[in-house]
């Protein structure tokens, strides 16, 4: 049973350029969340999506965009790059409990770095 | 808005035990998730507490007071593998994490 995939693992892109995400979830989950985490902190929450929706945002600006496709894989988009937007980025997928998240499974994450 | 609090640092012996504090507040709550993170990698489930009282799971235990906004992890029989950054997060209709506690365990 595959678990949460993401690609690519690593990148470099310069300031102002545009960088696009890629996620599949665990088997079975219908969820997914994106997370920004910066070297030596927790975990950011940037948006979740379900039913190919943006069902709740994190605190980030515009530039950070996503989508979810009727097989519930998620992509993240980030426009106009920024040097503060080198972190990793980490996918989490779930199963939907209501309202509710259930357990987060998260992928190996990919590493952006901008120059 | 959330506010979750736990230290950032600490160290212990191999074989000790070591408890980590985690104090929230949060617009809602739906539980609350510990993770273990390793450098370098996804972080990976450890335990989940929605009702007040103390789960346990082999080494590790987890503690919830709802009414206080206050969890701790307990980690027993510490083991080198142990060495990570353990993260505290509360579902509230989404996860909200901690910044972490790196925990280095010293032989």
């Amino acid at each position: 049973d595959a678990g949460v995939t993401q690609s690519p693992t690593h990148l470099i892109k310069t300031r102002g350029q545009q960088v696009t995400l890629r996620c599949s979830p665990k088997s079975g989950h219908d969820t997914v969340s994106w997370y920004q985490q910066a070297l030596g902190q927790g975990p950011q929450f940037i948006f979740q999506y379900y039913e190919e929706e943006e069902r709740q945002r994190g605190n980030f600006p515009d530039r950070f965009s996503g989508h979810q496709f009727p097989n519930y894989s998620s992509e993240l988009n980030v426009n106009a790059l920024l040097l503060g937007d080198s972190a990793l980025y980490l996918c989490a997928s779930s199963l939907s409990l209501g309202a509710r998240t259930g357990e987060l499974f998260f992928g190996e994450g990919s590493r952006l770095t901008v120059l | 808005g959330q506010n979750i609090d736990q230290p950032t640092e600490m160290t212990a012996t191999e074989g000790a035990i070591v408890q980590i504090n985690c104090t929230y507040q949060t617009s809602g709550f739906n539980g609350l998730f510990w993770y273990q993170q390793h450098a370098g990698e996804a972080p990976t489930f450890l335990s989940y507490n929605v009702l007040d009282g103390l789960e346990e799971k082999g080494r590790f235990s987890s503690f919830l007071s709802r009414s206080k906004g206050y969890s701790y992890l307990l980690l027993k029989e510490l083991q080198m593998k142990d060495s990570a950054s353990y993260l505290c997060a509360v579902n509230d209709y989404k996860l909200s994490f901690g910044a972490g506690t790196t925990v280095t365990v010293r032989a």
